[in-house]
């Protein structure tokens, strides 16, 4: 199985900061990566997916790069609304998915 | 609007089973796929499975072969997942998403609460 992980597992930043998170997969996924959004007591949010393709309704501050095995998630200017935990999720050739184990981006 | 209205929230002994529905709306169920993923309480993201809601196919994460089945019904538009032999490691909020044509999760219910306690 494809594992992923993420780094690094908790950030502590500011408002107007810009942020990047790494997520890398132990085999290339070629562009198979998405990534979400969760806030405390509620669902994930999509994104990004196929890498680097902004999710419908998503602020642009939002973006994703990467292919093979290395992956970033990078919000251009951190909003008080953008404070949470994200999470990159990766497709394989088996059909199966892995999720990262988290990012948490909290108040600096 | 396209969304997806889960069951209510389960409380189940060891060993039970527990069966989870999420019915979808808005959108032509036949043409996307149905993934269910759980979180332990202060824990991460665990995928569990998907279904194809074309043709039924499944394909499921290897720690819970055997023990997961994930079924849909096209003619209520309703995807299942069931559990079986219940065991306190399972109590998790259970999300099901549906998956879009890029293999991510872009809609997702609002989760289902399943406690497994004696």
């Amino acid at each position: 199985d494809i594992q992923m992980t993420q780094s690094p597992s908790t950030l502590s930043a500011s408002v107007g900061d810009r942020v990047t998170i790494t997520c890398r997969a132990s085999q290339s996924i070629s562009s198979w990566l998405a990534w979400y959004q969760q806030k405390p007591g509620k669902a994930p949010k999509l994104l990004i997916y196929k890498a680097s393709s902004l999710e419908s309704g998503v602020p642009s501050r939002f973006s994703g790069s990467g292919s093979g095995t290395e992956f970033t998630l990078t919000i251009s200017s951190l909003q008080p609304d953008d404070f949470a935990t994200y999470y990159c999720q990766q497709y394989s050739s088996y059909s199966l998915f892995t999720f990262g184990p988290g990012t948490k981006v909290d108040i600096k | 609007q396209v969304q997806l209205v889960q069951s209510g929230a389960e409380v189940k002994k060891p060993g039970a089973s527990v069966k989870v529905s999420c019915k979808s709306s808005g959108y032509t169920f036949t043409n996307f796929g149905i993934s269910w993923v759980r979180q332990a309480p202060g824990q991460g993201l665990e995928w569990m499975g998907w279904i194809s809601a074309y043709n039924g196919d499944t394909k499921y994460a290897q720690k819970l072969q055997g023990r997961v089945t994930m079924t849909t019904d096209t003619s209520t538009t309703t995807a299942y997942m069931e559990l079986r032999s219940l065991r306190s490691d399972d109590t998790a909020f259970y999300y099901c998403a549906r998956v879009n044509y890029y293999y991510a999760l872009d809609v997702w219910g609002l989760g289902t609460t399943v406690t497994v306690s004696s």
